[in-house]
């Protein structure tokens, strides 16, 4: 079963613009990580937020999680065209490494 | 850079063939996973390994088994392929199993026919 759950599947926005990705999950989680794959390549880690962390930024990168909730988002501000890429979010709990559908983001020029 | 190499990236075999595919990471890694991708299914781990000659089940192991004799390689075997094993498999390590980043190799699309 999948533990994590992206959404929107897809997204489609303007150069510039920002983009916001929500994962959701079901149980107890030690962190949570974000990766984009470009497509048909193999995924690229992008930044990780252990469970006593609210939020933690790498660059153009924002991520937030709410334990209480069981959810995270992932926030790309001043997006460019390669940014185009699918992006997931993978919890990890018991020594298992669990990833979810992802979502498509297209940023146009 | 940590560097995960799969054996192959494309590879066509035929319905009922024993297949191997083959992982291989550098950076001494203890955890090590495999993963296959499909369309609208995101990523499903079948099996993980977290030392050598360990392995544990994922959430689709039905169909696959594994191998690690060696640290440092990690195989997935599919003991009779089907047409709906087709798919892209993806290797991955860890450094640790707790809140570390894993990498991923290039992919192996398998079509089985």
């Amino acid at each position: 079963s999948q533990q994590g759950e992206e959404d929107p599947q897809a997204l489609s926005i303007q150069e510039g613009e920002n983009a916001t990705m929500n994962c959701s999950y079901k149980t107890s989680i030690n962190n949570l990580q974000w990766y984009r794959q470009n497509s048909g390549r193999g995924l690229v880690h992008l930044i990780l937020i252990r469970s006593n962390e609210r939020e933690k930024h790498s660059g153009r990168l924002r991520v937030t999680l709410d334990t209480s909730k069981k959810s995270s988002s992932l926030l790309i501000t001043a997006s460019r065209a390669a940014d185009t890429a699918s992006y997931f979010c993978a919890t990890e709990a018991t020594q298992k490494l669990v990833f979810g559908k992802g979502t498509k983001l297209t940023v146009n020029p | 850079d940590v560097k995960v190499t799969q054996s192959s990236r494309y590879l066509v075999k035929r319905t009922g063939e024993k297949v191997f595919l083959e992982c291989v990471q550098d950076m001494d890694h203890e955890n090590m996973f495999w993963y296959r991708q499909d369309p609208g299914l995101g990523l499903r781990l079948i099996y993980f390994s977290y030392d050598v000659k360990m392995k544990e089940k994922g959430d689709i192991p039905e169909g696959y088994s594994v191998s690690r004799e060696k640290k440092e390689r990690f195989s997935l075997i599919l003991e009779s392929a089907s047409t709906n094993q087709t798919s892209m498999y993806l290797c991955a390590s860890s450094l640790s199993t707790w809140g570390t980043e894993a990498f991923f190799g290039q992919g192996t699309r398998l079509t089985v026919v």
